[in-house]
């Protein structure tokens, strides 16, 4: 099993639509969890973190984490065809200082 | 702050030679990553570092790979020899806190012919 799973997609939805990505991981240990976007041929932007159960909300995205099915999402609101990348799954576990990413879920808005 | 900065941008090498890839990471963060990313096996973490001191190597692929972090604001990824199969984008990044958020540079685009 791999420690962080991810659809690879690709998830389409149209301009102004809410694009839902999710993301399961192994380790209960876990203790931080971000999301990142990446564009083709560029590096991973960061865009969410979160830290507790629940909905941690920035601007149009929505970050939710429910720690005991071990699964965090994103909500993209009001979807544009800017958002349109690759959006990572990074985890870390408390006591050891690595992020494990999943392989990315390819996002794709239709205008 | 101008970031992660990665050094060089683009490497072309003749398999058999020796790459050194460099990074400097955000001034103040303590902890700082290399990663490997190709299509077929997405983001690998090589090694990371904890104030300049390897904590964790496993994923570096074989001997081939080393890394060092001479000090606060510099290190290094070599490959020696290099070969086809290592061609891939490498990416260094930094965090302040072990655990929380974590900055990429702009990576190095290797290409081994």
């Amino acid at each position: 099993q791999k420690e962080v799973e991810q659809n690879s997609g690709p998830l389409s939805v149209p301009e102004g639509a809410i694009a839902s990505l999710n993301c399961t991981y192994s380790d209960r240990g876990s203790q931080s969890f971000f999301w990142y976007r990446q564009y083709s041929g560029k590096s991973p932007e960061l865009i969410m973190s979160i830290y507790s159960n629940g909905d941690k909300e920035d601007g149009r995205f929505t970050a939710q984490l429910n720690k005991a099915s071990q699964y965090v999402s994103l909500l993209i609101r009001d979807s544009q065809p800017s958002d349109s990348a690759t959006y990572l799954c990074a985890v870390n576990t408390y006591g050891t200082y690595k992020y494990i990413f999943g392989t990315g879920t390819r996002l794709k808005v239709l205008a | 702050d101008a970031g992660v900065i990665q050094s060089p941008r683009h490497e072309v090498t003749e398999m058999g030679q020796e790459v050194t890839l460099r990074c400097k990471p955000i001034s103040g963060h303590n902890s700082l990553f290399w990663y490997r990313q190709t299509m077929m096996r997405g983001l690998e973490l090589l090694i990371y570092f904890n104030n300049n001191v390897p904590i964790d190597d496993s994923g570096m692929p074989e001997d081939r790979f080393s890394a060092k972090m001479p000090n606060a604001s510099f290190s290094t990824l070599k490959i020696q020899p290099s070969e086809p199969r290592d061609s891939a984008v490498y990416f260094c990044a930094s965090s302040q806190v072990g655990g929380t958020e974590a900055f990429f540079g702009q990576g190095t685009r290797l290409t081994v012919v």
